[in-house]
């Protein structure tokens, strides 16, 4: 069974440039977070979706950042413009259960580097 | 609000001594526990977890976890390290809610 998959790895881009990064949950998990972790600080919540809706967004920084799950597959995050303070290693996870009991498996990440 | 503290930012061991990382977390009620690990280029994996019973958790690796209500800690421990043990060590709470609030992790460098 395959993992969750983050692409890319890596992106490099210049202030006030738009990224989008790209999350494939596990097959059959309804349930899919972002985190993000900026350098020397703790991986951070940015949102929960339930198949396609937005289940807890309390995490997303600010309006520049826009996060979708199209039929409730894989999910998108797009920051737009992007500013130095966003680099950062963006981790997916996904899970089967939404509560607190169920394991999250997370992705590799995508680490942005904003210049 | 939810909060967790791993006070060692790094720490060094001899391959075959045993190792403590240290977690203290805040939660108003009962928590639900993690400890995660991320080798360099791999997701976080989840070494074990705690959520009611025993407060001694054995998780996968080797490693165990012991939960003290009265301290508000989860340490981790390893009786005897291996040099793939080296890895960025996470801790994280979680309550009702299914969002894990994760510490700042520790480094653990294994010396030969």
């Amino acid at each position: 069974e395959a993992g969750v998959t983050q692409f890319p790895s890596h992106s490099v881009i210049e202030k006030g440039q738009t990224v989008t990064l790209r999350c494939d949950p596990i097959s059959g998990h309804d349930n899919l977070y972002w985190y993000r972790r900026v350098m020397g600080k703790e991986i951070k919540f940015l949102l929960h979706f339930v198949k396609e809706s937005k289940q807890d967004e309390s995490g997303m920084p600010n309006n520049r950042f826009l996060a979708e799950r199209t039929g409730g597959t894989y999910s998108t995050l797009k920051v737009q413009p992007a500013e130095l303070e966003d680099s950062g290693v963006y981790f997916c996870a996904s899970s089967q259960s939404p509560f607190g009991l169920d394991e999250q498996y997370f992705g590799p990440g995508t680490r942005l580097t904003v210049t | 609000a939810q909060s967790v503290t791993q006070p060692d930012i790094h720490i060094t061991v001899s391959e075959g001594a045993s190792l403590e990382l240290r977690c203290n977390y805040s939660y108003g009620a009962t928590p639900y526990l993690f400890w995660y690990v991320q080798s360099p280029g791999q997701g976080l994996q989840l070494l074990l977890k705690y959520f009611s019973g025993d407060t001694l958790v054995q998780g996968i690796k080797g490693f165990e976890a012991e939960f003290k209500r009265s301290q508000s800690s989860f340490n981790l421990r390893k009786p005897s390290v291996h040099w793939s043990d080296a890895a960025e060590y996470f801790c994280a709470v979680t309550g009702t809610a299914s969002k894990l609030t994760f510490g700042t992790g520790t480094r653990l460098q294994v010396t030969l």
